[in-house]
């Protein structure tokens, strides 16, 4: 089965970048969509289709996706991202999630 | 205003059934894939299911196939999910999802709803 991994956490400093990785076997020849999910609330889509931005969704959040890495990317990182963050995509007409990331903006 | 409300969750015995529905509104229900979705406590999202518009084609993950069984009945507005034979791994938040398809043919979860909680213990 396909699988999708991410780092368990990533840490950031307010104001700077955080990248959020998720691997796989030639992931980049995938779409991949990012979520992201606060205590207590249901997941939120932040980036779809790789690199592209829902209505709503601030332009600090962006994505990538090439040879075996889709990378989201947070640029001036604020408190109010701290969340969970979780990567997906498709694999034969069913639905793949990472094991997310806590991103800890501190 | 798209909204997914679930409901049916609760505490039951390990090897007892439940019957989660999730009642749809703001949008042609008929005219989207659905899928649940649960997640563990601290634990990752994880794909439980999905059935297409009509509601003739279904998938399962490995972990529930044969044990649960998802529906919809598009004149209610209204996707469920079937759980028998629980097990105390089945204890999770199961939220409902609507699939949107768009750029390039991608598809994305583009609304979820709140969760119901699932307990399996006795």
């Amino acid at each position: 089965s396909y699988e999708l991994t991410q780092p368990p956490s990533v840490s950031v400093s307010p104001g700077q970048t955080a990248s959020i990785t998720c691997s796989a076997d030639k992931l980049g020849d995938r779409y991949v969509c990012w979520y992201q999910q606060k205590p207590g609330q249901s997941p939120v889509l932040v980036i779809y289709a790789s690199n592209k931005r829902p209505s709503g969704i601030p332009e600090r959040f962006s994505g990538s996706n090439s040879g075996h890495t889709a990378t989201l990317t947070i640029s001036g990182t604020q408190a109010m991202d701290e969340a969970d963050y979780y990567c997906q995509a498709w694999d034969s007409d069913t639905v793949v999630f990472g094991g997310g990331t806590k991103l800890t903006v501190l | 205003e798209v909204q997914l409300v679930e409901s049916g969750g609760g505490l039951v015995q390990p090897g007892g059934s439940l019957r989660l529905s999730c009642a749809a509104s703001g949008f042609t229900f008929s005219s989207y894939w659905m899928h649940w979705v649960r997640q563990a406590p601290g634990k990752g999202l994880v794909w439980v299911s999905r059935v297409n518009t009509d509601g003739s084609s279904t998938k399962y993950a490995d972990s529930v196939k044969g044990r649960f069984t998802i529906s919809r009945d598009n004149a209610r507005n209204t996707l469920y999910l079937q759980m028998n034979s629980l097990r105390a791994e089945d204890t999770a938040v199961y939220y409902c999802a609507r699939v949107a398809c768009g750029y390039e043919g991608s598809c994305y979860f583009d609304y979820w709803g709140q969760g119901t909680l699932v307990t399996v213990s006795s």
